[in-house]
């Protein structure tokens, strides 16, 4: 089943303790990226690759690290996590050829909280 | 600032009747889409429309895009409970590769 898959579902944490949200896709998609979703501010890209090693910022890429090592795997890292990441987070993937966009596939979503 | 603009934010209806949302947006794209979410879990796509089409049909579902206006529809017709949802218009601007950028969205209650 193509899928995107987010570890793990629910997080809370302290503010200062490093953590990593894992991404995971099994479509052979070049293109990822990750959003953060806010009540009243909608989907906000924080980062996004187009493929293997290339990443690029977002709209909001302040407190945000990612790495794209290998294709399907796009993780997510807050070094110093403060409560204002506090987010619902999704990670996304699609197909990419040139100048053509195409529908993005969403994971079900990381719940952070950061107290 | 968001580029995509739902309209309305909220929209009640019973089972069986129509639901009609709009999506505004400020720049030239490539294409528009839109997603359903519902509650708390991921999006799903619905619809991909391109600049240079007018409208398109999905099932329930008939999307137009008016370039001139900047503006896009989405009509779900004979509703049902399970469409349920929030419903959201996401852009690619022209020359921005595959970034989508996501508008508010609009939240749909089907009354059975």
């Amino acid at each position: 089943e193509a899928q995107v898959t987010q570890n793990p579902r629910y997080l809370i944490t302290v503010t200062g303790k490093k953590l990593t949200v894992t991404c995971s896709q099994n479509m052979n998609h070049e293109y990822m990226s990750w959003y953060r979703q806010d009540p009243g501010l909608g989907l906000r890209q924080i980062y996004y690759s187009m493929n293997v090693e290339v990443t690029d910022k977002g709209d909001v890429p302040e407190g945000y690290k990612v790495s794209r090592k290998e294709k399907r795997n796009f993780p997510l890292i807050l070094e110093s996590p403060s409560p204002n990441q506090t987010s619902l987070y999704f990670c996304a993937s699609s197909l990419f050829l040139g100048h053509e966009s195409y529908e993005q596939y969403f994971g079900p979503g990381t719940r952070l909280t950061v107290t | 600032s968001q580029q995509g603009e739902e309209d309305p934010q909220a929209l009640s209806i019973q089972e069986g009747e129509n639901a009609t949302m709009n999506c505004s947006y400020k720049t030239s794209i490539n294409n528009l889409q839109w997603y359903r979410q519902n509650s708390g879990r991921g999006l799903v796509h619905l619809i991909l429309i391109r600049s240079n089409e007018r409208e398109k049909h999905s099932g329930r579902l008939r999307v137009t895009l008016d370039t001139s206006k900047k503006s896009s529809s989405l009509l779900i017709t004979a509703s049902r409970a399970a469409d349920t949802a929030s419903y959201f218009c996401a852009v690619t601007p022209k020359a921005a590769g595959n970034k989508l950028t996501f508008g508010g969205g609009t939240r749909v209650l089907v009354k059975p």
